[in-house]
């Protein structure tokens, strides 16, 4: 039972346009939000959170928004740089921190 | 480097043995976790302790696997009679206290397990 998806298994951006990667959960219990990159042979890196009581959070090039009532996230990236193309998650808790749920990820390759 | 760590990288065996995992935290963080990931989908939650306590477990953790943490320090996660479809990346991650840095996880690089 697949509580967090990202339909998305790719997407391909010019450098310097934004891309949005989506995200989507079940589970209306989760409490916070966040994204992770993942490059080749190495462990998912953080990149930005959301708390459920937000519904945007910045920083620097990279903004998520949440829709609690579409049970919807996004991770806007502007200007797209080509170092940033790596494998993005995006994963979910309850407020206890207890437990993760992670999406299948969206392969993001920026075009110089 | 003070990241975490997970030893081995790589380990390959032939089904019906048992293998051992180490996960080294980053020192000051006193929630662990573990999760599998195979090709394709995101890492796939398996274990969480806060210090020395195992305090969740996923039903994909069957009998076949266990974990500890003794001391609250480093971890193991043990497999017993591997079998083939235990093949994928086991991937450790550690974070601080709730409260203090809510949720954000550290992972180190995974090890990556064949079964023959």
């Amino acid at each position: 039972d697949q509580q967090v998806k990202q339909n998305s298994p790719s997407l391909s951006v010019q450098e310097g346009r934004i891309s949005i990667l989506n995200c989507d959960y079940t589970n209306s219990m989760f409490d916070y939000f966040l994204w992770y990159k993942k490059y080749p042979a190495e462990g998912p890196t953080f990149l930005i959170s959301i708390s459920s009581i937000k519904d945007k959070n910045e920083d620097g090039r990279f903004t998520v928004f949440l829709n609690k009532s579409a049970k919807h996230l996004s991770l806007h990236i502007v200007p797209s740089q080509p170092g940033d193309s790596a494998v993005y998650f995006c994963a979910a808790s309850g407020d206890t921190g207890n437990q993760f749920y992670f999406g299948t990820g969206t392969s993001l390759t920026v075009i110089p | 480097d003070t990241g975490v760590s997970q030893d081995p990288r790589h380990k390959i065996t032939k089904r019906g043995q048992n293998v051992t995992f180490r996960c080294d935290p980053i020192s000051e963080h006193n929630r662990l976790y573990w999760y599998r990931q195979t090709l394709g989908q995101g890492p796939e939650f398996l274990t969480y302790f806060q210090n020395e306590a195992q305090l969740e477990k996923s039903r994909l953790l069957s009998d076949r696997f266990s974990a500890e943490r003794p001391k609250g320090s480093f971890s193991t996660l043990e497999i017993q009679r591997t079998e083939q479809g235990d093949s994928a990346m086991y991937l450790c991650a550690s974070s601080l206290p709730v409260g203090i840095s809510y949720n954000e996880q550290f992972f180190g690089p995974g090890t990556r397990l064949t079964v023959l």
